[in-house]
């Protein structure tokens, strides 16, 4: 699967935008973006994926670029609890036959502030 | 979301001793679950991916002897520490895939982990 880069922290105000950058400049075109969060001794929170469209769920926005070789994640209005490590990774689809693996980086640990 | 659980959530166990820990799907049915481990202030590393009904198959440099694991049904897999030795403890967290439902491809879904303390 292919590598993603990620700033090693961020900080982010409470109450405004939180925007996580993600490199994957060597995609495939079969390989999805995934966004999972994981907060201080707990398992990782799935947030979204995406192919090549824009994605927003309930929790957060997902912004691929045309050329599919960057993503940010959005997380429209911080709180103190989306303090969290979030990582990005790349997988190929998967189905009934191929579930692809998720190999996790280093991530983005963001502090959000009062 | 799907949720997943694990039992035991915390262990403490002696050098020498063997531990089983448990992965449950709750509200759906997973073919494949994983196994993973993180160690402090590290990130997560995949050691095995289960298949119900079939052997696991392990990452490189995991174990497959130390680490035994059985995927039983479709809503339960097992992960057992043989031997458990201090550098063993960890933070083992489970995943369950639930099946090509959104946007064209599957989605892993995460247990809480279960904090290993061998002394």
């Amino acid at each position: 699967d292919a590598k993603t880069t990620q700033p090693p922290s961020m900080d982010c105000a409470e109450g405004r935008a939180a925007n996580l950058p993600c490199n994957h400049s060597t995609i495939s075109g079969n390989e999805y973006v995934y966004w999972y969060r994981q907060i201080h001794s707990q398992g990782p929170q799935y947030i979204i994926h995406g192919l090549k469209n824009n994605e927003t769920n309930e929790m957060a926005s997902l912004i691929i670029t045309e050329d599919r070789k960057s993503s940010t994640l959005i997380l429209p209005h911080a709180t103190l609890r989306d303090t969290a490590v979030y990582y990005c990774i790349v997988r190929v689809a998967g189905g009934s036959s191929n579930t692809g693996k998720l190999i996790f980086g280093q991530g983005t640990t963001l502090q959000v502030k009062p | 979301g799907a949720v997943v659980s694990q039992h035991p959530s915390r262990v403490i166990c002696k050098s020498g001793t063997s531990v089983k820990i448990e992965c449950r799907s709750l509200d759906f049915q997973a073919t494949t679950m994983f196994w993973y481990r993180q160690f402090p202030k590290q990130s997560l590393m995949l050691m095995a991916t289960s298949n119900e009904g079939s052997k696991a198959t392990y990452e490189q440099g995991v174990e497959k002897d130390k680490f035994l694991i059985n995927h039983a049904s479709l809503t339960l897999s097992t992960l057992t520490v043989t031997s458990a030795h201090p550098e063993d403890s960890s933070f083992y967290i489970c995943s369950a895939v639930v099946g090509v439902r959104l946007g064209g491809t599957d989605t892993q879904y995460f247990g809480p982990g279960t904090r290993l303390t061998v002394l």
